[in-house]
């Protein structure tokens, strides 16, 4: 069965520190998310991505964010100056067109630390 | 901003006991997705639901739209240790982008 998938799983950054984070969708959804889940709370949306640009963003997608599709098949999000509250699970997100379905399939995640 | 309360935010039964979840939005809705999140997992798709007043069951679980498309529910009859998990409704925009608005979900632990 197709699933997206997230590398890395853990990740531990300094405070300031640059990091990216990366998804791989699933091959034939032109839909592309991220969220991100504070633990033990609700997943918040960050980003929605279609035709090559940013769809939508919530007020937690500052300029601190960035999101690209470098290829055919990758998905980043990139923190440019990570903050101690950045900490999270990250999870990306793809799904069909809303014609066909609207069921968004989940990556594993990333869990980011920032210390 | 759309709001998306789920109530309650934990419930612990017993096995074999039902469970009930309750969805409300603050506004009217034009679907609803369900998700499971298990304890360290990734959120999964449950099912949608978009017409108002529409029922689906998917064996022991039973998903709800209310008549006015402000609230959903997802009852487990008979809960198994399978069912351990935080359920998550979520409206899908209908602005095109599919992002999804999580309530706050509810954690359900069972006892054995």
């Amino acid at each position: 069965e197709p699933e997206v998938t997230q590398t890395p799983s853990h990740q531990v950054t300094q405070m300031g520190q640059e990091v990216i984070l990366r998804c791989v969708p699933i091959s034939n959804h032109l839909y592309f998310y991220w969220y991100r889940q504070i633990l033990g709370q609700k997943v918040e949306f960050l980003v929605s991505f279609y035709n090559n640009e940013i769809s939508e963003k919530s007020e937690i997608f500052d300029d601190q964010f960035s999101v690209e599709r470098p290829d055919g098949s990758n998905f980043t999000l990139k923190i440019r100056s990570t903050k101690l509250e950045d900490s999270a699970m990250y999870f990306c997100a793809s799904s069909d067109p809303p014609s066909r379905s609207r069921e968004a399939f989940f990556g594993q995640g990333t869990r980011l630390t920032v210390v | 901003g759309q709001q998306v309360m789920q109530i309650p935010q934990y419930q612990h039964v017993q096995e074999g006991e039902d469970f009930t979840t309750y969805c409300n939005s603050s506004t009217t809705l034009s679907n609803i997705q369900w998700y499971k999140q298990r304890p360290g997992g990734h959120p999964v798709f449950l099912i949608q639901l978009v017409k108002s007043g529409e029922v689906k069951k998917q064996k022991r679980l039973t998903f709800q739209f209310g008549e006015a498309k402000k609230n959903s529910s997802l009852h487990i009859t008979a809960t198994q240790t399978t069912d351990v998990g935080t359920y998550f409704c979520a409206p899908a925009s209908n602005f095109g982008n599919e992002k999804l608005t999580f309530g706050t979900g509810t954690r359900l632990t069972i006892i054995p």
